[in-house]
């Protein structure tokens, strides 16, 4: 499956602790997204690698919220301190920019669930 | 990039055309329509995405209205598989820089 991964695909986990989140981007993709879904409503962007550079944040992502991308490939995202309202699915996304134009492909999503 | 409207649910039998409307009536010239849908508990698929001419792919069709101010995104026989959440996003030509900005959609229902 050459398609987006991520992992892992469930979190539990209490209120406090801190969590980390995996996304393996379609092979050669130079961009990669952020996003958080909530019960009911659409994805939310939160921030976005042009290779391994971070180019923007949503204002959605407090000082809690910490995403890498070091080589350029695979991304991580990194919940501090979690509280319960984190509890949502996050979603990553990568593209190929060409031209100025870009198709989105979606992973399967992390499930956290903070109690 | 321009709002859109969909209406928050519709219910198709399976077999027959399922057609999405959808509203962008500040679409500007260079912003395109993207359909993407959502399984339940799975990441958005992308499905198609036009400017003005229509466009078919192997999952669906777009039809643009000549205004531009409209579309319908067309599954031409719907199955069980095909119920989902589906998002119509507008989005600028250049669309390299900029997030996708997603609404509610609609909660599409297919009915054996």
């Amino acid at each position: 499956d050459t398609g987006v991964s991520q992992d892992p695909r469930h979190k539990i986990t209490k209120r406090g602790q801190n969590v980390t989140f995996r996304c393996d981007p379609i092979s050669e993709h130079n961009r990669l997204y952020w996003y958080r879904q909530t019960l009911g409503q659409g994805p939310e962007f939160l921030t976005y690698f042009q290779n391994e550079a971070q180019l923007e944040k949503s204002r959605l992502l407090s000082d809690r919220f910490s995403a890498e991308r070091p080589k350029g490939s695979f991304s991580t995202l990194e919940i501090q301190r979690t509280e319960q309202g984190d509890s949502a699915m996050y979603l990553c996304a990568s593209s190929l920019v060409a031209g100025g134009q870009e198709t989105q492909y979606f992973g399967p999503g992390t499930r956290l669930l903070v109690l | 990039d321009a709002k859109t409207t969909q209406p928050p649910s519709m219910d198709c039998a399976e077999g027959r055309a399922a057609n999405l409307p959808c509203n962008h009536s500040t679409i500007s010239g260079n912003e395109y329509v993207y359909w993407y849908r959502q399984i339940h508990s799975q990441g958005p698929q992308y499905i198609i995405h036009g400017l003005k001419n229509n466009e078919t792919n192997e999952m669906a069709s777009l039809i643009i209205t000549e205004d531009r101010k409209s579309s319908t995104l067309i599954l031409p026989h719907a199955t069980l598989r095909d119920t989902a959440v589906y998002y119509c996003i507008v989005r600028a030509r250049r669309s390299g820089n900029t997030p996708l900005v997603f609404g509610k959609g609609t909660r599409l229902s297919v009915i054996a």
